[in-house]
């Protein structure tokens, strides 16, 4: 039969409007945590880190937010553009390992 | 564009095939990484290898040969490939020293396996 492929979330918003792209991390213990940015055709890009000694970091249109509690980040685009649809994924990694875990990525779609 | 280059960008292939996949790497980094994106999964890390040396191999099947001759290019040499391999294959480089493990990925290889 036919495979079933990974379901990603999809976050459809209007341009100009802002968007919140959330993640749930797995390790309690990671403490680098990355956003990359994924358009059709292309490998991941990186947009904004944040150690776990912040909770907020901000970027050019982008805030990334870091609840170590409850093991969530978020990113939050600000006046979101039609460049802005891709797939967005969370990465988490500790300090000094190499080994970054991927999250399943979110699909941003923004309409003119 | 990028400072990691990938070649070829699309590969369609047999499963007796012979072929290999190429990254390199112009940020003078030192480490280098290949990750397998497919549709049924979340980005798979494959190998890692820091100053040419492999430090991590992910439990990959040895249909899978790695080779890193310097720390700017790396290699992916395929052999009897099965359907289910079909997927992106990302090369990533990092400068392994730092710390924060800021990794800049290439384009990528589509593979396709019939």
């Amino acid at each position: 039969g036919e495979s079933v492929g990974l379901h990603l979330p999809t976050l459809s918003v209007q341009e100009g409007d802002n968007s919140i792209i959330n993640c749930a991390y797995s390790n309690s213990a990671s403490d680098y945590f990355i956003w990359y940015k994924q358009e059709s055709g292309k490998g991941p890009q990186f947009i904004i880190d944040i150690r776990s000694n912040m909770d907020k970091r901000q970027g050019q249109r982008v805030t990334v937010l870091l609840n170590k509690t409850v093991k969530h980040l978020s990113l939050q685009i600000a006046a979101t553009q039609p460049g802005d649809s891709a797939v967005y994924f969370c990465a988490e990694t500790i300090t000094g390992f190499q080994k970054l875990v991927f999250g399943t990525g979110t699909r941003l779609l923004v309409s003119p | 564009e990028t400072g990691v280059t990938q070649t070829p960008r699309h590969l369609v292939m047999g499963m007796t095939n012979k072929k290999s996949l190429k990254c390199e790497q112009h940020l003078g980094h030192n480490a280098m990484y290949w990750y397998k994106q497919s549709a049924k999964k979340p980005l798979e890390l494959m190998f890692v290898y820091n100053f040419k040396e492999q430090t991590e191999n992910n439990s990959v099947p040895s249909r899978f040969s790695p080779e890193c001759p310097n720390s700017s290019h790396l290699f992916l040499h395929l052999h009897t490939l099965q359907p289910e391999d079909s997927a992106l294959y990302l090369c990533a480089s990092s400068q392994a020293t730092d710390g924060h493990n800021e990794q800049f990925f290439g384009p990528g290889t589509r593979l396709t396996v019939l």
